[in-house]
Order: structure tokens, then sequence, then C-alpha cells
């Protein structure tokens, strides 16, 4: 059973912090990384993504990823009110995506 | 732009029907899948197809079944509706070549 680990939060945060969201994965053979943000009422919008060991970097957002711990996480830095929402964890090693339950975060103005 | 459709947005029925739910999608994606979100489980995978004519069970398929006549579309067809089945749809595309994954809007369906 190819699992997908997360903290369901809340994760609160004030705004212009950095807020740290992590996420742990069963299979070793999964290749592909992936962020959804989704806030209430809508759908999950796909905000990062990652296939190597490493940090990569997309503005405010921060995807770092440790293949041998198997374990992803995501950086939002100068956190903003509107990044208040749900935060997906999805992994696949090219079967369909397997997703974590999320975690909410909410940033405090 | 390409996009991925999903109607109707909201519908109503009742124990027994069956019910379809369509999902269409401009971007040529060969990957297409259907989920519900439910509290406390988060997505599950109902059906998924690869290409034309190509279906495959998730973990959740039981009451529900799917076909795929062409790129463009998947049908979700709920044979005998049930109340457990009131949910959140989501039916999504993926490229193959980056497995970039996209959603569409969504349906709540109630079931009566």
């Amino acid at each position: 059973q190819k699992e997908v680990e997360q903290n369901s939060g809340p994760l609160s945060v004030p705004e212009g912090a950095i807020a740290s969201l992590n996420c742990t994965y069963s299979d070793r053979g999964s290749q592909s990384f992936f962020w959804y943000r989704q806030y209430s009422g809508k759908s999950p919008e796909l905000i990062m993504f990652i296939y190597s060991n490493g940090d990569k970097e997309d503005g405010r957002f921060t995807a770092q990823l440790n293949k041998a711990s198997q374990y992803v996480s995501l950086l939002i830095r100068d956190s903003q009110p509107s990044d208040s929402a749900t935060y997906l964890c999805a992994v696949t090693g090219n079967t369909p995506l397997v997703f974590g339950k999320g975690t909410r975060l909410s940033v405090i103005a | 732009d390409a996009e991925i459709t999903q109607s109707p947005r909201h519908k109503i029925t009742e124990t027994g029907r069956q019910v379809t739910l369509a999902c269409h999608q401009t971007w040529n994606h060969n990957n297409m899948f259907w989920y519900r979100q439910d509290l406390g489980h988060g997505l599950r995978l109902i059906h998924y197809s690869y290409g034309v004519q190509d279906t495959n069970k998730g973990e959740v398929s039981d009451g529900y079944s799917v076909s795929r006549s062409n790129t463009e579309d998947l049908p979700l067809t709920l044979e005998s509706a049930a109340s457990s089945q009131t949910s959140v749809y989501f039916c999504a595309s993926r490229s193959s070549g980056t497995n970039e994954q996209f959603f569409g809007p969504g349906t709540r369906l109630t079931v009566l």
C-alpha cells in the first residue's frame, strides 16, 4: 500500500513568516513529487513539482526533496493571508498520483 | 487556453437513480482520472484511463464505471446512486511527459 503522510494541522503562522509543510512517502520507487494548494470549495491547484534531490525555488515557494529519507517539503516565504489553504502533497512513480490528506495552513494577519 | 471542465457543477439525485458526470479536457492528455473528496479521507481515486478504450479501477471503484471513447472525455457513471456516494467529484488529466496533473472545478453530488 503506497502511502503519503502529512500533518493535518492546522499550521498557524504570522504574516511575513516562513511556513514549512512536510510530507513523507512510503514507495521508494516514487519519481515525481507535487504540491497542490486547495482553497475551501475549490479544486486542487498545482503550485510546485520536483523530480530531483535538493531544492527547487519558484517565487516565494521552495520545494525540497530528500529521496533517501523519503521526505518532501514545501517552504512558503513571506507568508500572506492569501496563502491560507490546504496543501496537498502527491507522489508518483508513473502510476496514478497518491495524495496525502493535506495540511491546513492559516496565515494570521 | 487549454482547460478541463466538468458538468454539472451541482447535482441532487435520489437513491437508485443512474447519474453520469461529464469531464472534458482540451489539453490532449492521454491520462485522465476521477477522484472523490470527502472530509477525513482526502482525495480517493475512483477510475482512471491511460488512453482511448483503456479504463482501470482505482481504490474506490465499486458502484462506479467509466468509458473512454475519445481523448477529450471521460464520463463517470454511478449505476445506482447511494447516499454513501454523496461527495465532491474531481476529474483530472495529466501530461504523459511531465506527470503534471490538472484538476477540473469539481461536481458536488448529493444523493438523497
